[in-house]
């Protein structure tokens, strides 16, 4: 089956520093990734497109320039979160389109504390 | 806009039973809805697709259904078991591999 792994699981931070956060498709190629963010006890929503090669694509209200997002290669995308503030605590979430199979594979998730 | 409901938020029930999760969505331009099933502090594991051509998709255990002229969906788990117990997510794909999540329905089932 499809495998999407996330890295770091968690992590904790000071409020003012950048936390990077990787999502990779182990064992299939994915030119298009989703970042996704996830409140205790609420749904997933969606954060931003992430395009291998070219710029990603944001959701109407998230700050581009506080989550930067970079798609490296067909099996990468990293999130930053840039000069992170406690309200940036969240469990974030990627994603992995997989072309053959017209579904996405998500990731185990990363939680950020930020404090 | 699209908006993704799902009823009931929690639901609990004795082991064997079988139960109905529901979805409705308002906006029936969709090209596929899909449900997942996400355990606590984990990430989402997929449990069926369906195509918005298609009518069901059946895995096991779990049925899916897709009226998308009336924009509901549910997902039918026969003969429940404990290991079944987690938050169930319906999510609609609006287009571009887009997904609108619900808010999910927390399951429990009781041995």
């Amino acid at each position: 089956g499809a495998v999407v792994s996330q890295h770091p699981s968690w992590v904790i931070c000071k409020s003012g520093t950048s936390v990077k956060i990787e999502c990779r498709s182990l064992d299939f190629q994915a030119t298009t990734m989703f970042w996704y963010r996830q409140f205790p006890k609420q749904s997933l929503m969606l954060m931003a497109t992430s395009n291998e090669g070219s710029k990603a694509t944001y959701e109407q209200g998230v700050e581009k320039d506080k989550f930067l997002i970079n798609h490296a290669s067909l099996t990468l995308s990293t999130l930053t979160v840039t000069s992170a503030h406690p309200e940036d605590s969240s469990f974030y979430i990627c994603s992995a389109y997989r072309d053959s199979t017209y579904e996405q594979y998500f990731g185990p998730g990363t939680r950020l504390t930020v404090t | 806009k699209q908006e993704v409901t799902q009823i009931p938020a929690a639901l609990s029930v004795p082991e064997g039973e079988n139960l109905v999760l529901n979805c409705s969505f308002t906006d029936s331009a969709i090209y596929n809805l899909q449900w997942f099933r996400q355990d606590p502090g984990k990430g989402l594991t997929s449990l069926l697709l369906i195509q918005s051509s298609q009518r069901e998709q059946t895995s096991g255990r779990l049925n899916a259904s897709l009226d998308k002229s009336s924009g509901r969906s549910t997902l039918y788990i026969a003969a429940s078991q404990p290991g079944d117990s987690a938050t169930y997510l319906c999510a609609v794909n609006r287009g571009a591999q887009k997904l609108v999540f619900g808010q999910g329905t927390r399951l429990t089932i009781n041995p």
